[in-house]
């Protein structure tokens, strides 16, 4: 199975810093590579697809990119409501994988 | 509206069985991939399951494999998950996902349901 790693666990930021989350795959996973945000007590929300494809009604200070195996998820100027956990996962296989998620907390 | 709706979960002993069904409402059920995603108490997201939209192909975490079964009813716009001799590491929110036509990823989510297996 293809194994999903984010870096860092977690990172502790003010609003308006920009934000980097690295996800890397332990195989080639060419560009399936899909972002999630969630909040506590509720179900995750997809970011990005893709690779770099925003979702329709997200916010376009969330970029990402990156194939094969390192990809890279941007917040250009952190907002009160992006502190949250992100994860990433790959859709290149049928048995799809997570990353152990980054926690974004308030400095 | 798009909605997925979980139940069945609840309190289970280590070693029992449990059926968790998920109701799929706003979309035609039978063009997509359908999935199970869990998320144990404090950790992460955890890819469980998922099943064709035919049925017709199944797979599964390493985890689960030969006790958790997947299955769905394309009549009945219902999501399945039979789950058997379950451990306390199965212990967990349940989200029934639906995957986006192209590219795999979870497009909608339900809220989930906890199970919780007891020693």
């Amino acid at each position: 199975d293809i194994q999903m790693t984010q870096s860092p666990s977690s990172l502790s930021a003010s609003v308006g810093d920009r934000v980097t989350i690295t996800c890397r795959a332990s195989q080639s996973i060419r560009n399936y590579l899909n972002w999630y945000q969630q909040k506590p007590g509720k179900a995750p929300k997809v970011l990005i697809f893709g690779a770099s494809t925003l979702q329709s009604g997200v916010p376009s200070r969330f970029s990402g990119s990156g194939s094969g195996t390192a990809f890279t998820l941007t917040i250009s100027s952190l907002q009160p409501e992006d502190f949250a956990t992100y994860y990433c996962q790959q859709s290149y296989t049928t048995t799809r994988t997570f990353g152990q998620g980054t926690k974004v907390e308030f400095k | 509206e798009v909605q997925l709706v979980e139940s069945g979960g609840g309190l289970v002993q280590r070693g029992g069985s449990l059926r968790l069904s998920c109701a799929a409402s706003g979309f035609t059920f039978s063009n997509y991939w359908m999935s199970w995603v869990r998320q144990a108490p404090g950790t992460g997201l955890e890819w469980v399951a998922n099943i064709r939209q035919d049925g017709s192909e199944k797979y599964y975490v390493d985890s689960v494999k030969g006790r958790f079964t997947i299955s769905r009813d394309n009549a009945k716009n219902s999501l399945s998950l039979q789950m058997n001799s379950l451990r306390a590491e199965d212990t967990a929110v349940y989200y029934c996902a639906r995957e986006a036509i192209y590219g795999g990823y979870v497009d909608f989510w339900g809220r989930g349901t906890l199970v919780t297996v007891s020693s």
